[in-house]
């Protein structure tokens, strides 16, 4: 165990439908990160929270959002889905924004949207 | 754009054989880490180096950054089938709040 919660581990559902991941993120860890890894391929950063406040963007589409709440957790929402985003989606976290020594990741979500 | 190129993407040798994978970029890092990820799960960090020249050891594994801190190598002395896996490499700028991932390279040691 990471000590990183991630919940469902499995999710499956339609088209145009909307979902919603949760992370709790290591205790004492401000910092919040999502991943999408869609198959055999690499690590696609989302967006990080840190303390409840957004503070990088990737390339994440305008159909995600996601929040970090007063008690550390965070949800990614995704909506309107599409085919394409059936993927892992993964969340870690570290103690503060700078990331020098290394993220503490969950054991992720895996959406398949049929 | 920064990149850090991982190599091979694909590597498949017999159990007790050695490997080297590689990640280098044209940028400089405040710090490199290896990740090694199963399938199925989340990846988990191997180790962070820091200090330029520095070599780290996790038993068979040798971890090197380079001297001007833009390229990292990971050898594996006598690969045994448990190292099997997708091991990453990520880089840390000050510049950045995220980190800049290679693509991963997927090692297959068969018994």
């Amino acid at each position: 165990d990471s000590g990183v919660t991630q919940t469902p581990k499995h999710l499956i559902t339609a088209t145009g439908q909307r979902v919603t991941l949760r992370c709790s993120p290591r205790s004492g860890d401000l910092s919040v990160y999502w991943y999408q890894q869609s198959l055999d391929q690499g690590l696609q950063f989302l967006i990080q929270y840190y303390n409840g406040e957004e503070r990088a963007k990737g390339n994440i589409l305008e159909r995600f959002s996601a929040q970090q709440f007063p008690d550390l957790h965070s949800e990614l929402n995704l909506s309107s889905l599409e085919l394409g985003d059936s993927a892992l989606y993964f969340c870690a976290s570290s103690p503060r924004t700078r990331h020098n020594y290394g993220y503490t990741f969950g054991s992720g979500t895996r959406l398949t949207v049929v | 754009t920064q990149l850090l190129e991982q190599s091979p993407q694909f590597l498949s040798i017999q159990e007790g054989e050695n490997l080297t994978v590689y990640c280098n970029s044209s940028s400089v890092f405040s710090s490199l880490q290896w990740y090694r990820q199963e399938p199925g799960e989340g990846p988990v960090l191997l180790v962070t180096v820091v200090t330029g020249g520095e070599v780290k050891k996790l038993k068979r594994l040798t971890f090197q950054f380079g001297d001007a801190r833009k390229d990292s190598s990971l050898h594996i002395t006598a690969a045994q089938p448990g190292d099997t896996g997708l091991y990453l490499c990520a880089g840390a700028m000050d510049s950045n709040y995220q980190l800049i991932w290679g693509a991963g390279t997927k090692l297959i040691i068969k018994p």
